[in-house]
């Protein structure tokens, strides 16, 4: 079964406006990433926070991490229609392996 | 830099015929290797991850199979596809110290 799982499943705003997407998860972990996944294309890391880590920031996007409820958020602010692209969450426990959630698919109206 | 390729783009196979896929990174050495198939609107499923040349971990039971013949190449591989073959499959790598992983521009295999 999944670890991650993303809510909303898909999410329509208007250019400017702040995306927020969150991610649950079951078990502990190691770390949560982010990716992003423009329609056909392999997936881009965003950020990665660690389990020991509760904010972290990279430009215009913000991850949060909430260990004690099992959830992550992703905010991007001041979107642009370039955001739009599916996004998903990544849990790891190891080193090197990751599980992923089911994306959420943003979209940005110009 | 480094980069990871991955060949075909795209893929048309009958049911029942054979497959290779191939992925390979330039620019790093020793790199952890993963195939990963998505499907239509889904998240992603790891297949198989590689720590090292020869040493492959499969994480579901499946008609595929992978391997690694040299430091920076994967293959994955089939010796009779099967329709539920059909998918998204990416190759990515990771540095042995780093989680995040990077990916490749996938292959859209069909299988009819």
């Amino acid at each position: 079964s999944q670890q991650g799982e993303e809510d909303p499943q898909a999410l329509s705003i208007q250019e400017g406006e702040n995306a927020t997407m969150n991610c649950s998860y079951k078990t502990s972990i190691n770390n949560l990433q982010w990716y992003r996944q423009n329609s056909g294309r392999g997936l881009v890391h965003l950020i990665l926070i660690r389990s020991n880590e509760r904010e972290k920031h990279s430009g215009r996007l913000r991850v949060t991490l909430d260990t004690s409820k099992k959830s992550s958020s992703l905010l991007i602010t001041a979107s642009r229609a370039a955001d739009t692209a599916s996004y998903f969450c990544a849990t790891g426990r190891s080193s090197y392996k990751l599980i992923f959630g089911s994306g959420t698919r943003l979209l940005v109206r110009p | 830099s480094q980069t990871i390729h991955q060949w075909p783009a795209t893929l048309v196979q009958p049911v029942g015929s054979p497959l290779s896929l191939e992925c390979t990174v330039e620019g790093t050495s020793n790199p952890n290797l993963y195939w990963y198939r998505q499907a239509a609107g889904r998240g992603l499923q790891l297949l198989f991850y590689s720590v090292g040349i020869g040493q492959i971990s499969s994480e579901v039971p499946q008609n595929l199979s992978a391997s690694r013949p040299q430091d920076r190449q994967f293959i994955l591989s089939s010796k009779k596809l099967l329709l539920s073959d059909s998918g998204f499959y990416l190759c990515a790598w990771s540095a042995t110290a780093s989680p995040g992983q990077y990916f490749g521009p996938g292959t859209r295999l069909t299988v009819t």
